[in-house]
């Protein structure tokens, strides 16, 4: 079993909609959990650390579910410039520097 | 701007050439790291350093080698070793111990032809 999957989509919504991704990881001593946006060609860069109460960013919510080993990622409203990769990322330790990447999902916003 | 800077962008040798990439960081962070992506692949992570001359083998270290002799730089050489060199290689780096938030430099495209 992958240490982190994603389902690599894509997913095609139209703007204004609203899209989930959810991301499962393997090790259940996992300690920090993040999500990554990485466009074509390009660096990925945090787009935002996900917590056990959840968090949200303006139209972002992630949410963690330590009990079934999954996070998850909503978009609401979605814009065009949300047309990206979306990588889950997991820290198997507090005090480690080894992270999972999960494969990434693709997300396609169209007008 | 403080920021990671990878060099070449873009890099294109023969079969059987060792090649050196650049990665220069102006963060001030202690841990840097050098993960190499494949299309449809997750970054899988090749060497990282916690500190000034000590670094450790990834998950895919074979065929690279690598050096910290200063806080700012952490070059990785390609060498004729590695099987299948052609791949998008990302240099990052992080504060403190254990990797939060890693900060990425844009990228260096290798090519083996």
């Amino acid at each position: 079993r992958k240490e982190v999957e994603q389902d690599p989509g894509p997913f095609n919504v139209p703007e204004g909609a609203t899209v989930a991704f959810n991301c499962t990881y393997s090790n259940s001593a996992s300690q920090s959990f993040f999500w990554y946006r990485q466009d074509c060609r390009k660096e990925p860069k945090l787009l935002m650390s996900v917590y056990s109460s959840g968090n949200e960013d303006g139209r972002f919510t992630a949410q963690l579910n330590r009990a079934s080993q999954y996070i998850s990622l909503l978009i609401r409203d979605s814009k065009l410039s949300d047309s990206a990769t979306y990588l889950c990322v997991v820290n198997p330790s507090n005090s480690g520097y080894a992270l999972n990447f999960g494969k990434g999902t693709s997300l396609l916003v169209t007008p | 701007d403080g920021g990671i800077t990878q060099s070449p962008k873009y890099l294109f040798r023969k079969e059987g050439q060792n090649v050196t990439l650049s990665c220069e960081q102006n963060l001030n962070h202690d841990a840097m790291y050098w993960y190499r992506q494949d299309p449809g692949q997750g970054l899988r992570l090749i060497y990282y350093s916690q500190i000034v001359n000590d670094f450790q083998k990834g998950d895919i270290a074979e065929g690279y080698s690598v050096s910290r002799e200063k806080k700012e730089s952490f070059p990785l050489t390609v060498t004729s070793a590695q099987k299948n060199p052609t791949a998008f290689y990302l240099c990052a780096s992080s504060h403190g111990q254990g990797a939060g938030e890693l900060f990425f430099g844009e990228g260096s495209r290798l090519t083996v032809l």
